[in-house]
């Protein structure tokens, strides 16, 4: 039973305009999340986190948004540049657990 | 500058070896993590542990195990390895409820 759900395998976005990834999860205890970017043969990199009392953070390009009573939290990266093409995981965490659990991740390919 | 350190980034092994995957991170983390990664499964996690001779299952221990005898590094262990084990391994370190820091993942063949 998957907890946090990356229903998109992959998205193709043009160079410039806004990239938007989604994320999905089931636990109601969940109170931290994060998104992680992922080259090919490379380990993953922390991008931005938010926690559950807010329901937005902003880094630069990125944007986080955190809809908690639909149990949703989405990606902005705008613009999107070609240097964004990676694989994108969510990841949530609770209170009560060391774990984070983990999508199953959305390549995103941006487009020239 | 945080650093986690995986001492290969490519390794080929022969059916029924015995495996160790080594992970050294020199940031003081409490936690440490043991993932592994495959298209369309996203990461899953093999064991963790939360402090030094500590550890605990994650959701594919079998046909593993892991030794962390002291705080900065967790090995992994195949005990015989088999084809189906072959994947990328990510190890991990954060400190409790923060952001995980990753290695540079050891691509394992079994073959």
């Amino acid at each position: 039973d998957q907890q946090v759900k990356q229903n998109s395998p992959s998205l193709s976005v043009q160079e410039g305009r806004i990239s938007i990834l989604n994320c999905d999860y089931t636990n109601s205890m969940f109170d931290y999340f994060l998104w992680y970017k992922k080259y090919p043969a490379e380990g993953p990199t922390f991008l931005i986190s938010i926690s559950s009392i807010k329901d937005k953070n902003e880094d630069g390009r990125f944007t986080v948004f955190l809809n908690k009573s639909a149990k949703h939290l989405s990606l902005h990266i705008v613009p999107s540049q070609p240097g964004d093409s990676a694989v994108y995981f969510c990841a949530a965490s609770s209170d009560s657990n060391y774990q984070l659990i983990w999508g199953a991740g959305t390549k995103l390919i941006i487009k020239p | 500058d945080v650093k986690v350190t995986q001492s290969s980034r490519y390794l080929v092994k022969r059916t029924g070896e015995k495996v160790f995957l080594e992970c050294v991170q020199d940031m003081d983390h409490e936690n440490m993590f043991w993932y592994r990664q495959d298209p369309g499964l996203g990461l899953r996690l093999i064991y963790f542990s939360y402090d030094v001779k500590m550890k605990e299952k994650g959701d594919i221990p079998e046909g593993y195990s892991v030794s962390r005898e002291k705080k900065e590094r967790f090995s992994l262990i195949l005990e015989s390895a088999s084809t189906n084990q072959t994947s990328m391994y990510l190890c991990a370190s954060s400190l409790v409820r923060s952001e995980a820091f990753f290695g540079q993942g050891t691509r394992l063949t079994v073959v």
